[in-house]
């Protein structure tokens, strides 16, 4: 079946430590996202990619980052430097710039990261 | 800058009929999206609207009038199933999506 993997679901940070989610897709999509989620708060984008080896920063990225190296796959890394990272994180991915058509995007099932 | 406003909650009962309201302002418009999300799991695509007036699918409908920069999702015979967060978010045109801060509608019986 064709989807969107995150893992871990559940994932602890210690103090000062750095921490990366994963996020894998076999969909072909050319763009992939990441989204933090916090209660009663809709999607923030943290940072986005429409095609290998280039991201954009979207509206949170500061104390994120991110790689992408392969198409199918879209790590985020937590660092230290982010002082709240309790949330929810939310990978997806779509088939990239579509102008005025709809641009559906396909979520994996989240991580859910808090601090120790 | 973009933003979205939705109401936070929305209750009805079942087999009812309810409407969830968008407005927006963003510096680019090219369609409103409406998803569907169950506590804590993936949100899912439910429909979209380039154009102005109401697309069906099936106990869903979604309506949008680029004029008011207003849309709404309807949501027809509800379900228990149909309990769940529902965000609208624009596309403005550059392959990324900004989301409302979402509707949790409540069904019951």
């Amino acid at each position: 079946d064709g989807g969107i993997t995150q893992s871990p679901k559940y994932l602890f940070r210690k103090e000062g430590q750095n921490v990366t989610l994963s996020c894998e897709q076999n969909l072909n999509h050319d763009a992939m996202y990441w989204y933090r989620q916090d209660p009663g708060q809709g999607l923030r984008l943290i940072y986005y990619s429409q095609i290998v080896n280039d991201f954009q920063k979207g509206d949170i990225a500061e104390g994120y980052s991110v790689s992408r190296e392969k198409k199918e796959s879209f790590p985020l890394t937590v660092t230290s430097a982010q002082k709240n990272p309790t949330a929810f994180y939310l990978c997806a991915s779509s088939i990239g710039m579509t102008g005025r058509a709809k641009n559906i995007q396909y979520f994996g099932a989240g991580t859910r990261l808090s601090v120790l | 800058g973009q933003s979205l406003e939705q109401p936070s909650e929305v209750t009805a009962v079942e087999g009812a009929i309810v409407q969830i309201n968008c407005t927006y302002q963003t510096s680019g418009f090219y369609g409103l999206s409406w998803y569907q999300q169950h506590d804590g799991g993936a949100p899912t695509f439910l429909s979209y609207n380039a154009l102005d007036g109401l697309e069906e699918t099936g106990r869903f409908s979604s309506f949008l009038s680029r004029s008011d920069s207003y849309g709404y999702l309807l949501l027809q015979e509800l379900q228990m199933k149909d309990s769940a967060s529902y965000f609208c978010a624009v596309n403005s045109g550059y392959s990324t999506l900004t989301f409302g801060k979402g509707t949790m509608l409540l069904v019951s019986p």
